[in-house]
């Protein structure tokens, strides 16, 4: 079962936050990040093991709550790189399974 | 260090025909996984090898796709015959253990016309 992920796209000028949700109907074991630009291959991110726990990656942080079986993808300061697809990557067993990912388009 | 390379990088064939995709993992990552993304869909998963021995093939679609590992080395992806909806992004990761971060390659577009 794939995760779901909210929202399916965002659009924001330089400089605005903003929040990429990732929830799952099973029980997560773990939860992958990744980044696509158009044509490229997907980039890691980060990777979150353990509930509650939180990582961060420059101005983009995570966190995974196992209980409510989700994650969150914080993006502080957006800047125009970070335009490209999002998707996350949840583990009941240990391969990841990708939602349909979150398209985030950055403005100057 | 290289990455993961995927050939060919687009592939345009006709109903009925056979393709082979190839993928080469980061050298020393015993993992490595096909995945498959149709337009405005999610990255499906399709299969996992360890070394040669194919781990978990629960995403493969059907019995024409068949996936080789030889020597734990290098990967193909054979799709025999192709149908129309096997058009997509067919994606090659490879990963140290199975709990690490995926590396992928850039993908083989792939249209059945």
């Amino acid at each position: 079962q794939q995760p779901v992920q909210s929202p399916q796209a965002v659009i924001l000028r330089e400089g605005e936050d903003a929040v990429i949700n990732c929830s799952s109907s099973k029980a997560l074991y773990s939860v992958h990040w990744y980044r696509q630009k158009h044509g490229e291959a997907p980039v890691f991110l980060m990777i979150l093991l353990k509930g509650g726990e939180q990582k961060g990656h420059e101005k983009i942080s995570a966190s995974f709550n196992e209980k409510k079986q989700q994650s969150s993808l914080y993006l502080t300061a957006s800047q125009l790189s970070y335009s490209g697809t999002y998707f996350c990557g949840t583990g009941g067993s240990y391969i990841p399974t990708f939602g349909r990912g979150t398209s985030l388009i950055v403005h100057p | 260090e290289a990455g993961v390379t995927q050939f060919p990088s687009h592939s345009v064939i006709e109903k009925g025909q056979t393709v082979t995709l190839r993928c080469d993992p980061i050298s020393g990552h015993d993992n490595l996984y096909w995945y498959r993304r149709v337009m405005g869909k999610e990255i499906k998963f399709l299969l996992h090898f360890v070394k040669e021995s194919k781990q978990d093939e629960s995403g493969m679609p059907n019995n024409r796709f068949l996936a080789e590992r030889t020597g734990g080395t290098y990967s193909t992806l054979k799709v025999q015959p192709a149908e129309l909806e096997d058009s997509g992004v067919y994606f090659c990761a490879s990963s140290l253990g199975v709990s690490s971060p995926l590396h992928f390659g850039n993908g083989t577009r792939l249209t059945v016309t």
